[in-house]
């Protein structure tokens, strides 16, 4: 069966530090990735897809980056973080478009 | 613009009886909806999901009813059980042939499930 796997499940950073979010999906191949944003009081934001390796769509313009190094690897990252990248991030997979979704149990950033 | 909307922030319902969930769209080219389910601290869990080719679709005690012309769905769990508490959240795309397009999602109702 497939499975997600995001880290940290916390993380409490600076403002101005760098940040880098894992994600690595198993028992699936050439997977859809997405990063989602929730932050306080706002729903699930698409932040990123990847339909392949390499191949990173951004759907807003924000402080934060993506990259896909391997098939089922998703990283977000940031070179200098804001107050107002603080929230929930979410990675998750598909089989492609048209297909449910299917989260990991995210990462909360706080920015101190 | 919020494309899709859960305009109910919480639902309490009695155990054993039905709970329906309500959600709008204002994008006709959504023509696929998807309910998630929350747990405290997790990633939401997938639940039913249902083409705009169909108006409804059952799984177990799950049935999503879709209304195009109102842009309306509806999740209904019967009977409801205490685990059903959690936050639901209801999810739209744009199915766009061979893209990834990502999920716009509503804020969510928090179903309480009353012994």
């Amino acid at each position: 069966s497939q499975t997600i796997h995001q880290w940290p499940a916390t993380l409490v950073q600076p403002v101005g530090s760098p940040l880098s979010l894992e994600c690595t999906v198993e028992g699936t191949s050439n997977p859809n990735l997405y990063w989602y944003r929730q932050a306080a009081g706002r729903g699930l934001q698409l932040l990123f897809y990847s339909v392949g390796i390499g191949q990173i769509s951004s759907e807003v313009p924000q402080n934060l980056s993506a990259s896909r190094p391997q098939d089922r690897q998703f990283i977000l990252s940031s070179k200098k973080l804001l107050l107002s990248d603080s929230g929930f991030y979410l990675c998750a997979w598909s089989t492609g478009a048209n297909q449910p979704q299917h989260f990991g149990d995210g990462t909360r950033l706080s920015i101190l | 613009d919020q494309q899709v909307k859960q305009n109910s922030p919480s639902l309490s319902v009695q155990e054993g009886r039905i709970s329906i969930l309500n959600c709008d769209y204002t994008n006709s080219m959504f023509d696929y909806f998807l309910w998630y389910k929350k747990y405290p601290a997790e990633g939401p869990t997938f639940l039913i999901s249902i083409s705009s080719i169909k108006d409804k679709n059952e799984d177990g005690r799950f049935t999503v009813f879709l209304n195009k012309s109102a842009k309306h769905l509806s999740l209904h769990i019967v009977p409801s059980q205490p685990g059903d508490s959690a936050v639901y959240f209801c999810a739209a795309l744009v199915g766009s042939g061979g893209g990834a397009d990502g999920l716009t999602f509503g804020k969510g109702t928090h179903l309480i499930i009353q012994p």
